[in-house]
């Protein structure tokens, strides 16, 4: 089993310029989440979903988006990329039915 | 509003002593709390677990110490092994929340051989 895999590692974007993180699961768990750590500092929830069609505003939310359609599915689009988006974006999964939530590895975001 | 805190962002310890770090929190609606290990360039992992009920959970090398009165909790590593080194955050979840994490800011363990 992979877990939670994140793609890309690293990624580039000049100041407005749009791109998708891309998060899938084979854990078969319910509930997902978004989190951006800056450096620092910790981890910041940004969006969650506990279930397939349902989304939710987390901690900083402005300037994201998220859609679930499969439960192992869970992407993040940046639309309009700002240099206050450069961060460390985590995924992780949780199956709801207890508090330990599974990390993916991470997507290193620079805006320019 | 920082409601998790993590006031000390580094810790060095031998290897073989004990290994102390400390966590406040100030949403007394915080139920569960949490421990995650962090290495570079990887995910967290979940380290250790405590539910406000209890005082204190121990798993092998680790023990989690809870202090509801004063809204404080401590991991404890002993004995402190060199490939404990890594950055540990503490999580708070509160009832109802669909399990939202809030995290400390970590504390940068280095334990020294």
């Amino acid at each position: 089993n992979a877990g939670v895999t994140q793609t890309p590692k690293f990624r580039i974007l000049k100041i407005g310029q749009s791109m998708t993180l891309q998060c899938t699961q084979d854990m078969n768990h319910n509930y997902m989440y978004w989190y951006r750590q800056d450096p620092g500092m910790g981890l910041k929830l940004i969006y969650y979903s506990v279930g397939a069609g349902i989304t939710d505003k987390g901690e900083v939310p402005n300037g994201y988006n998220v859609s679930r359609s499969t439960t192992e599915d869970f992407p993040l689009r940046l639309e309009l990329a700002a240099p206050s988006q450069t961060s460390v974006y985590f995924c992780a999964t949780g199956t709801g039915g207890s508090y330990e939530q599974y990390f993916g590895p991470g997507t290193r975001l620079t805006v320019t | 509003d920082q409601q998790v805190k993590q006031n000390s962002p580094s810790l060095s310890v031998q290897e073989g002593r004990i290994s102390i770090l400390n966590c406040d929190y100030t949403n007394s609606m915080f139920d569960y709390f949490l421990w995650y290990k962090k290495y570079p360039a990887e995910g967290p992992t979940f380290l250790i677990s405590i539910s406000s009920i209890k005082d204190k959970n121990e798993d092998g090398r680790f023990t989690v110490f809870l202090n509801k009165s004063a809204k404080h909790l401590s991991l404890h590593i002993v004995p402190s092994q060199p490939g404990d080194s890594a950055v540990y955050f503490c999580a708070a979840s509160a009832q109802g929340s669909a399990r939202q994490l809030t995290f400390g800011s970590g504390t940068q363990l280095t334990v020294l051989p």
